[in-house]
């Protein structure tokens, strides 16, 4: 499962409160990738990062941020979470050498 | 920027049947497409890829063949068994930059036995 771990793997929270989840990856690979699944829409990007610091938006980026401090870990924050951002959380990387891309086990989160 | 489509979204094959998805991809810069499954609850687990300069590529009972010209690249599962039922995606990406993967919908696929 090319090491990439994350957390909480579930968490029920209050609409407007902040939310932190975490990708954690022990191979050091440059790229990594936040996707929400819904039914009916497939895995759609969040945000994506291609180093230390180095961020960029995906197609459903509002109402999210991402901070990458150190290779290993990618933190999604949902600065005020909404109903709407009900979602499975899948954390993904790049390997560096063949391309391909790895998920995580992902983060079942429920605003209500 | 890239929009990739999947279709069926659901499909039913006896045991033994063959099964095929298809999708396609409107950016021709892409280069890379990768197939996965996702088995409900888990993860997507790639299962197949094949990059731009290949028409096609085989792994014992699953294959993908590309075209691309047409640009749409295909899933091909011979000798289905009921363990080959989840939910499928396609997505293509560009090897080079390693930067976005755009996935298709899904297809939900069930053998039955």
């Amino acid at each position: 499962d090319a090491g990439i771990t994350q957390s909480p793997r579930h968490k029920v929270t209050e609409t407007g409160t902040p939310v932190t989840l975490r990708c954690h990856q022990t191979e050091n690979h440059r790229y990594m990738y936040w996707y929400r699944q819904d039914p009916g829409h497939g895995l759609r990007l969040i945000h994506y990062s291609y180093g230390v610091k180095d961020t960029d938006k995906g197609e459903v980026s509002d109402g999210y941020s991402v901070s990458r401090s150190k290779t290993e870990d990618f933190l999604l924050t949902l600065e005020s979470a909404t109903s709407s951002q009900t979602s499975v959380y899948f954390c993904a990387l790049r390997d560096s050498t063949s391309y391909e891309q790895y998920f995580g086990p992902g983060t079942r989160l429920t605003v209500t | 920027g890239e929009n990739v489509e999947q279709h069926p979204s659901t499909l039913s094959v006896q045991e033994g049947d063959s099964a095929v998805i298809k999708c396609t991809y409107s950016d021709s810069a892409s280069n890379y497409f990768p197939w996965y499954k996702q088995e409900l609850g888990k993860r997507p687990q790639l299962i197949i890829d094949i990059r731009s300069n290949v028409g096609e590529k085989k792994d014992q009972r699953i294959a993908v063949t590309l075209n691309k010209t047409a640009k749409h690249f295909s899933l091909h599962i011979t000798e289905t068994q009921p363990e080959d039922s989840a939910v499928y995606f396609c997505a293509a990406s560009w090897v080079n930059t390693g930067n976005q993967f755009y996935f298709g919908t899904g297809t939900s696929l069930t053998v039955i036995p």
